[in-house]
């Protein structure tokens, strides 16, 4: 297994700005996952992020919108760009494993007055 | 496009009743995982399956993957207020590296 930090825990922020939302894990991974869920509902897969190579986005997902960073094997960043109140919901990332088993964050709740 | 078709989407009963939650798909899985998760907190693996047919116990929770690797399912005997959470099942797609999650089953258990 594998504990992972986020920050920050949760944010208001206003609309047209931007938010960096940081992934830290306490050992080495090679595929690191940003997932968007609004409360109660499913997940939604935005992008993989590879250290060393440009982050894997999902349909409906851009870089321009969503940039990525992932620096080294431990750490990774999402910004969120131009916000609107559409991109209101909880980000988490993950870290996969053997069978892709996904170890997640607690989050980074986000509203966007 | 492989999809996941999980059900009942919402879920309240008393303390002590049984229930199943479902996964099912037209796609064969090479594995398929379940998750819970709490408010506040990311969801939490409890079992990954990997062989058609293989049954795993967790404590009060069953889960089983079908023959064909096509479906699952997860079923808790005498629910308890702790079981409350939101369950997810996540199959083990085409690509090596991706997820396809199910809708997701909200469940509580009234004391």
């Amino acid at each position: 297994s594998a504990v992972i930090s986020q920050k920050p825990s949760r944010d208001i922020c206003q609309r047209g700005t931007s938010l960096t939302i940081q992934c830290q894990v306490d050992s080495q991974v090679t595929m690191m996952f940003w997932y968007r869920q609004q409360p109660g509902q499913s997940l939604t897969l935005i992008a993989t992020a590879n250290q060393g190579s440009e982050a894997t986005y999902e349909s409906g997902f851009v870089i321009d919108k969503f940039p990525i960073s992932r620096p080294n094997l431990t750490f990774s960043t999402l910004t969120v760009s131009n916000m609107s109140p559409e991109d209101s919901s909880i980000y988490l990332c993950s870290v996969g494993t053997v069978y892709n088993e996904q170890f997640f964050g607690p989050g980074t709740r986000l509203t966007v007055l | 496009t492989q999809l996941l078709e999980q059900s009942p989407q919402f879920l309240s009963i008393q303390e002590g009743e049984n229930l199943t939650v479902y996964c099912n798909s037209s796609s064969v899985f090479s594995s398929l995982q379940w998750y819970r998760q709490e408010p506040g907190e990311g969801p939490v693996l409890l079992v990954t399956v990997v062989t058609g047919g293989e049954v795993k116990k967790l404590k009060r929770l069953t889960f089983q993957f079908g023959d064909a690797r096509k479906d699952s399912s997860l079923h808790i005997t005498a629910a308890q207020p702790g079981d409350t959470g939101l369950y997810l099942c996540a199959g083990q797609g085409d690509s090596n590296y991706q997820l396809i999650w199910g809708a997701g089953t909200k469940l509580i258990i009234k004391p």
